[in-house]
């Protein structure tokens, strides 16, 4: 069965450093991978997407790199803020735009 | 701004009593979509419309029910909802086209069962 994984344990850095998470998935060949940030409470809000012949996109201190052959995609966060702080979610998208998210991972930046 | 609203944002149910959730839209998207997510864990498709073609996942349940009279709304019914229902409902809309489109999410309905 299709599987996504991110680290479940929350990611605590420094204000200033670049924060990096991952997304590893198996049984499947998406067409697209999309990152969403999430705050408590609230829905999820679309960062970036890279399609499958993409290797890295940018925005703005965002950074997403995505290897087919390793089935992982990485997303960094560069000069970190305390405002970054949240759940950041990757999800694979089929040709049809349907999503599967995995579960996110928290990020926590101090001053 | 366009947006996509839930409403209510809070709502408590009793063991068994129908509920309905709602979502509107300006965004004038013709795909819309209802997620089920529970604390810690990822969103979950429960349905999806592509303009009035109404697509259930296969693991929905079948007290998992909705409506879309327009392109603007779109209701989530819980026919009997058990405790294992309790979780937050995400309506997102996404732009025709190929996969290529983010979805738009809702805040969502923090979903109680008593």
């Amino acid at each position: 069965s299709q599987k996504i994984e991110q680290n479940s344990e929350a990611l605590n850095i420094q204000e200033g450093k670049t924060a990096t998470l991952t997304c590893n998935y198996t049984n499947y060949s998406p067409a697209y991978l999309q990152w969403y940030r999430q705050d408590p409470g609230r829905g999820p809000v679309f960062l970036l997407l890279i399609r499958e012949n993409e290797k890295e996109k940018r925005k703005e201190r965002l950074k997403v790199t995505f290897d087919t052959t390793l089935k992982q995609s990485l997303f960094h966060i560069t000069a970190s803020q305390p405002a970054d702080s949240a759940t950041y979610l990757c999800a694979l998208t089929d040709s049809w735009g349907k999503l599967q998210f995995g579960a996110g991972t928290q990020v926590v930046v101090t001053p | 701004d366009a947006m996509v609203i839930q409403n209510p944002r809070y709502q408590v149910t009793q063991f068994g009593k129908p509920v309905t959730l709602s979502c509107s839209q300006t965004l004038n998207h013709n795909v819309m979509y209802w997620y089920q997510q529970k604390s810690s864990q990822a969103p979950k498709l429960l349905f999806h419309y592509y303009d009035k073609d109404f697509n259930n996942e296969a693991d929905t349940p079948d007290n998992f029910q909705s409506r879309r009279p327009n392109t603007s709304f779109c209701f989530l019914d819980i026919r009997s909802p058990g405790l294992g229902d309790a979780a937050m409902y995400l309506c997102a809309t996404r732009s025709p086209g190929q996969g290529n489109q983010p979805q738009h999410f809702g805040d969502g309905t923090r979903l109680s069962i008593l």
